[in-house]
């Protein structure tokens, strides 16, 4: 019970409008959850993260949600731009002395 | 921003064959992690470490081994290469534990014939 289910897998949306990248995991002792942006040829890079003593956290258009109960947690990206278009990955770490398991990519991409 | 440093960046080999990738970081961070990269999956953990002369196994480390020698150097170990194996590897730190972000290298893209 420790899969980290990603969706959508493919989004694509116009520029300027919102995106929505959906996660759930299994494991409710997880209390770190980052997401990572990769661009074509490039390594992931954090972008935002949150955890479970928090619901909320929003930094520089990106918004992520998170619902313990649910064991759901989601990134809202605001008035996307053509720089947004990326692999986007979630990620849940279960405790300190372990590791973060990914949920299986979601490719977006904003088009004018 | 944190160094991580992988090499070779492409590797080519034969069913069989025997692999060595290596990871560097400097930053002096406690925990190394192998991932392999595989559209459809995700990243997936193969072996990671939290420190020099350990290892912990992650969810697919079969036909896998790792050898961390000190804090800075972690490798990854293919015996007995198979086409299986043909994948995007990624190494990543973190400077104290798993509740952390994590600082990627840029990749060894591994060819098994």
């Amino acid at each position: 019970g420790e899969q980290v289910e990603q969706l959508p897998s493919i989004l694509r949306v116009q520029e300027g409008s919102s995106a929505s990248i959906n996660c759930t995991y299994e494991n409710s002792a997880s209390n770190y959850f980052p997401w990572y942006k990769q661009e074509p040829g490039e390594n992931p890079k954090l972008i935002i993260d949150i955890r479970s003593n928090m619901e909320r956290k929003q930094t520089q258009g990106l918004i992520v949600l998170l619902d313990k109960k649910a064991k759901r947690f989601s990134l809202h990206i605001t008035d996307t731009q053509p720089g947004d278009s990326a692999m986007y990955f979630c990620a849940a770490s279960p405790n300190s002395g372990t590791y973060q398991r990914f949920g299986t990519g979601t490719k977006l991409q904003v088009v004018p | 921003e944190a160094a991580v440093t992988q090499s070779p960046r492409n590797k080519v080999t034969v069913t069989g064959g025997n692999v060595t990738l290596s990871c560097r970081q400097t930053n002096s961070h406690n925990y190394m992690y192998w991932y392999r990269q595989d559209t459809g999956h995700g990243l997936r953990l193969i072996h990671y470490s939290y420190g020099a002369g350990n290892l912990q196994i992650g969810d697919v480390p079969d036909g896998y081994k790792a050898t961390r020698t000190t804090q800075e150097d972690f490798f990854l170990l293919l015996e007995l290469a198979s086409p299986s194996q043909t994948s995007l590897y990624f190494c990543a730190s973190s400077e104290r534990d798993s509740n952390e972000r994590l600082f990627f290298g840029h990749g060894t893209k591994l060819s098994v014939l």
